[in-house]
């Protein structure tokens, strides 16, 4: 099977600028996830999809992150206006009962 | 709140060797608990996972962890360390009895092997 396909792969912006990533889960996933890694860190959950409804989004920074799943399928994550600490990748992942599968991620510079 | 521990930045072995990766995890119920790998500029990749039944766990790549849910533990091993696995690791646990199917992360553990 196809795997999470993410756009894009980098990106950088200066800050107070605006950014959107993209991500298409596996085919047929009902839960999507967004999820932020600093360097060094473990990756921290943002948001978490069911179909277009949204399950647990209390770690988004609601004042500048915003994410969408228009038809229960792709989503896309966006940060308005970004900050310095908002350097990070990005990974999507899609879930099914028989597991979870990670997108490669899309790599955030803020300048 | 669940959490996961895993209390070495990093770790090193010989080619070879032996090598283990300690994680620990903290849930109200009961935890699927999960490995991966991430090589550089890449996404996370699957290694193995507990759900249930045998508390030996075998993987991809020769990897097995083994839980101990009086320890509460989920230690990753290897019996014989390639460079190839010089890499960074997470541990992962999702609670059980909720419905909260999100994943929640340590903190990574990376892994050098030296030939």
């Amino acid at each position: 099977e196809a795997g999470v396909a993410q756009s894009p792969r980098y990106k950088i912006i200066e800050k107070r600028q605006s950014v959107a990533f993209w991500c298409n889960p596996i085919s047929g996933h009902a839960t999507l996830y967004w999820y932020q890694q600093i360097l060094g860190q473990g990756p921290k959950l943002l948001i978490q999809f069911q179909n277009n409804g949204v399950v647990d989004d209390s770690q988004l920074p609601k004042d500048r992150f915003s994410a969408e799943r228009l038809k229960g399928v792709d989503s896309t994550l966006k940060i308005q206006p970004a900050k310095l600490e908002d350097s990070a990748v990005y990974l999507c992942a899609s879930s099914s009962h028989y597991g979870y599968t990670f997108g490669s991620g899309t790599r955030l510079t803020v300048v | 709140a669940q959490s996961v521990a895993q209390p070495e930045d990093q770790v090193n072995v010989a080619e070879g060797n032996p090598l283990t990766v300690k994680c620990t995890y903290s849930v109200s119920g009961n935890p699927y608990l999960f490995w991966y790998v991430q090589y550089p500029n890449r996404g996370l990749q699957f290694l193995l996972k507990y759900i249930t039944g045998d508390n030996l766990v075998k993987g991809s790549y020769g990897f097995e962890a083994e839980f101990n849910k009086s320890q509460t533990s989920f230690h990753l091993k290897k019996p014989s360390a390639l460079v190839s696995d010089s890499a960074l690791y997470f541990c992962a646990v999702r609670e059980i009895d909720t419905g909260r199917r999100a994943l929640t992360f340590g903190s990574g553990t990376r892994l050098q092997v030296q030939p």
